[in-house]
């Protein structure tokens, strides 16, 4: 499975947008882009997926590069409760977890 | 949207005992479903693969004998820990995929091994 290359943790202020990079310049042509995100002694929760175009649903954004080695998970406005890991992944037959992002909101 | 229930979302048992983990897709058959351990701190590391009616995957380094999946239905998959030891204590994850759908995870069970 191809990697993916994510800061360890990033800070933002409640309210304000959050831009968690990820890299992924081995990603293949049929890989899609998943983001996940798991709040304390919970289980892993869909955020947004995506192949080529960028994305948006009701709870982010998700900008691919053109060249799809690297994408941005946007939240526009981060609320306290989007507080947690978010994990970038490229899922062919199975997910395979890297270390993620810790993402603090401060008040 | 998709649905999965995971239990016990706790357990407390005695060393050398077995421990089983349900697994349930509750509005959606799970054509493949995946067990995940986490410990304190680190990412969920994938433990095995199963196929509904087929003999699971098992990643390199997680012992299938102790680790015992059963995929017996499209809707359920089970996790047993056989003889567990305190080093088994970790945080259990299933995930359940269905046909043309995205990946759901269930809530997890955590396992403490006195």
């Amino acid at each position: 499975d191809a990697k993916t290359t994510q800061p360890n943790s990033m800070e933002s202020n409640e309210e304000e947008p959050v831009h968690l990079p990820c890299n992924h310049s081995t990603i293949s042509g049929t890989d899609y882009i998943h983001w996940y995100r798991q709040l304390p002694s919970q289980g892993p929760e869909y955020v947004i997926h995506g192949l080529t175009s960028n994305v948006n649903n009701r709870m982010a954004s998700l900008a691919i590069a053109e060249d799809r080695k690297s994408s941005t998970l946007i939240l526009h406005r981060a609320t306290l409760r989007d507080a947690a890991v978010y994990y970038c992944i490229l899922i062919t037959q199975k997910l395979v977890f890297g270390q993620g992002t810790r993402l603090t909101i401060n008040p | 949207g998709a649905v999965v229930s995971q239990h016990p979302s706790w357990v407390i048992c005695k060393s050398g005992t077995s421990v089983k983990i349900e697994c349930r897709s509750l509005d959606f058959q799970a054509t493949t479903m995946f067990w995940y351990r986490q410990f304190p701190k680190q990412s969920l590391m994938l433990m095995a693969t199963s196929n509904e009616g087929s003999k699971a995957t098992y990643e390199q380094g997680v012992e299938k004998d102790k680790f015992l999946i059963n995929h017996a239905s499209l809707t359920l998959s089970t996790l047993t820990v056989t003889s567990a030891h305190p080093e088994d204590s970790s945080f259990y994850i299933c995930s359940a995929r269905g046909a043309g759908s995205g990946y759901t995870f269930g809530s997890g069970t955590r396992l403490t091994v006195v």
